[in-house]
């Protein structure tokens, strides 16, 4: 299985500061049809996982735009530009190149 | 706007079956792939299953194959997970979701608890 591998598993962050997120595939994700189907989830406390972005960098519809991502390959990155306190929560990364589909084991957003 | 309304879970004993639901609304149910993915609580997430929106292509992770079997009704826009031979370590909130490379989740999850 890909093993996807992110960093760091906590963040404490400063209201209104960027915050990033590495993730890191053990093997390449880009498809035979040429996409990448990395993915970025959101769970906020007691709520079910949220899509925030798919195929590296589109943005679901909802998502603020200061939550944005990027990569290649086998790396990539969610940026919040500017976090605020709705951002609390546990994120994670989703390969869907390579069945069974992957999951990092999550980051952990905090304010501190 | 996607609507998934996961059922069916509850309390079982190891060794016991159990059969969930997705009732899906707001996009047009046969054109999509549909995947069942389950999280213990408090950990992270796994996939567990897909199936094509015709029913033809299916597919199962090592973890349950053998014992779940996913299926749809397209003329009921829902989604199935039959789960036999259930074991302890299958205990965790299964959720549905639209799409398989790019899924997109919209219930809030079912929970499997499988206990003596």
């Amino acid at each position: 299985d890909v093993v996807m591998t992110q960093s760091p598993l906590s963040l404490p962050v400063t209201l209104g500061q960027p915050a990033s997120i590495s993730c890191r595939s053990s093997q390449s994700l880009v498809y035979s049809d040429g996409n990448i189907y990395l993915n970025w989830f959101q769970q906020r406390p007691g709520q079910s996982p949220r899509r925030l972005i798919y195929k590296v960098s589109d943005r679901d519809s909802g998502v603020p735009d200061r939550f944005s991502g990027s990569g290649s390959g086998t790396d990539f990155t969610l940026k919040i530009s500017r976090v605020e306190a709705e951002d609390v929560g546990v994120y994670y990364c989703m390969q869907a190149t390579h069945w069974p589909w992957t999951f990092g084991v999550g980051t952990k957003v905090e304010i501190q | 706007q996607v609507q998934l309304v996961e059922s069916g879970g509850g309390l079982v004993k190891p060794g016991g079956s159990l059969r969930l639901s997705c009732e899906a609304s707001g996009f047009s149910f046969s054109d999509y792939y549909m995947i069942w993915f389950r999280q213990v609580p408090g950990k992270g997430l796994e996939s567990i299953s897909y199936i094509s929106g015709s029913g033809s292509d299916t597919n199962y992770a090592d973890s349950v194959k053998g014992r779940f079997t996913i299926s749809r009704d397209n003329t009921r826009n829902s989604l199935y997970l039959q789960m036999s031979s259930l074991k302890v370590e299958d205990t965790a909130v299964y959720y549905c979701a639209r799409s398989a490379r790019v899924p997109k989740l919209g219930g809030q999850g079912t929970l499997v608890t499988v206990s003596s």
